[in-house]
């Protein structure tokens, strides 16, 4: 079946602090996979997505995430993390074909204390 | 570019009664998709509109909840009769193909 999963439900760092937050996915063949952010009160938005070619890709805020396909992963890292990066986090797979929905893991609350 | 409009933003209503959520997805975009989102979980596709046609409704509870794209551009998602399983956010999201997915700011439905 497919699925994102998760690893850290509430995540709780200090200003400057580094961050890394898992996603592992299970989809037969080719995939999308995506960061989606969520900000207190605010609408979902892409922080960033890999389709193809370089398994590293950088998103908005200095956040990137490494694609390790062996893995089945899809990370996401940031060095040093601010307030303002408190919010709750969901990795998303979909597949390559055109028009397929996404599908998200449970989510990781990212609390960040000043 | 103007966003995924959503209305209303909160909805309360007591259980067996009816509610229906609105859409306006960002112009242009074929795809519109309405998502499920409980407290605590990440959203879950209920159906997935191609233009006004239904590609995936695999998930809907088709016996209480419907959705329609008339024209291909506004949905509607309805619950009748409402349960209290049912409060959830709802979202509404639009795409081209496997483009990025826009979400709206949701509804928040309580159910009494």
């Amino acid at each position: 079946a497919q699925s994102v999963s998760q690893h850290n439900h509430h995540v709780i760092l200090s200003e400057a602090a580094s961050l890394e937050l898992g996603c592992n996915y299970s989809y037969g063949g080719t995939v999308n996979l995506f960061w989606y952010v969520q900000y207190p009160g605010q609408h979902l938005q892409l922080l960033l997505k890999y389709f193809s070619g370089d398994p590293l890709v950088k998103g908005i805020k200095g956040f990137e995430a490494e694609f390790i396909k062996s893995k089945f992963s899809f990370n996401l890292r940031k060095p040093s993390v601010q307030w303002s990066d408190t919010a709750e986090y969901f990795c998303a797979v979909n597949g390559g074909q055109a028009g397929t929905a996404l599908i998200f893991g449970k989510g990781t609350t990212l609390s960040v204390s000043s | 570019e103007a966003g995924v409009a959503q209305s209303p933003r909160y909805k309360i209503i007591e259980k067996r009664q009816s509610v229906a959520f609105w859409c306006n997805p960002i112009s242009g975009h074929a795809t519109l998709y309405w998502y499920q989102q409980i407290l605590g979980q990440g959203p879950k596709l209920l159906i997935q509109f191609q233009n006004n046609g239904v590609v995936d409704d695999s998930q809907l509870p088709k016996d209480r909840f419907s959705a329609e794209r008339l024209k291909g551009v506004d949905s509607t998602l309805k619950i009748q009769p409402a349960k209290l399983e049912d409060s959830a956010v709802y979202l509404c999201a639009s795409s081209l193909d496997t483009e990025e997915a826009f979400f709206g700011q949701g509804t928040r439905l309580t159910v009494v």
